[in-house]
């Protein structure tokens, strides 16, 4: 059983190029996120899609898009990439929120790491 | 608003020694609790969580009982290994949002 599936783990871009990190889950999870994660610090949460169809932004977005292709998928794209969204990006998903139907945990996968030169 | 506060670290302990890492919250209604664990160039992955309130999460020797009346999630474990040095997250899912609420994380080394 794989999880949740992030590519690529890891990756260098120069200023200004843009690129589209990949997630997947097959737990058929309602929910996914995407979060940041900068050396010392904790999670911040980037955007995320709460069902099939829909996006929202989470405390971060600025430089970013995102899309919920299908149940499974939900990919992140930096259009412009700039030196201070060098990150661990890790993506995540849910079954349901806390008195939804499920316990709100959260399945991560295995991060990918992004270097903007 | 809903948020987690959790023990600064960074925490380094010798091999057997007992530990125990804070996380205090706060939340409207009953939410469910979670500690995560990240080890080095990993991703987090659930450690253990209670639900409801009293409920004692227990998983590879740690534990974190839900004591609603202090609003804590205090982590624990009897005897520590060098295995168990990560960073620790403490998290609440408030009942019906869509979103975790995570602490800011505890490192944790312990020395042979």
């Amino acid at each position: 059983n794989a999880g949740v599936t992030q590519t690529p783990k890891f990756q260098v871009l120069k200023t200004g190029q843009s690129m589209t990190l990949q997630c997947a889950q097959d737990m058929n999870h309602n929910s996914m996120y995407w979060y940041r994660q900068d050396p010392g610090m904790g999670l911040r949460l980037i955007y995320y899609s709460a069902s099939e169809g829909t996006t929202d932004k989470g405390e971060v977005p600025n430089g970013y898009n995102v899309s919920r292709l299908n149940k499974r998928e939900f990919s992140l794209r930096l259009e412009s990439a700039a030196p201070s969204q060098t990150s661990v990006y890790f993506c995540a998903s849910s079954e349901a929120p806390s008195g939804r139907g499920g316990t709100g945990e959260l399945f991560f996968g295995e991060g990918s790491r992004l270097t903007v030169l | 608003g809903n948020s987690v506060t959790q023990m600064e670290g960074p925490v380094t302990l010798s091999e057997e020694a007992f530990l125990t890492i804070n996380c205090t919250y706060t939340a409207t209604g009953y939410p469910s609790l979670f500690w995560y664990v990240q080890y080095p160039g990993e991703g987090l992955q659930l450690l253990l969580k209670a639900t409801k309130a009293d409920d004692k999460g227990s998983n590879k020797g740690f534990e974190a009982t839900y004591r609603k009346e202090t609003t804590s999630f205090h982590l624990e474990k009897g005897s520590v290994q060098v295995s168990d040095s990560a960073v620790y997250f403490c998290a609440l899912s408030a009942s019906g949002a869509q979103k975790l609420v995570f602490g800011q994380g505890t490192r944790l080394t312990i020395n042979p």
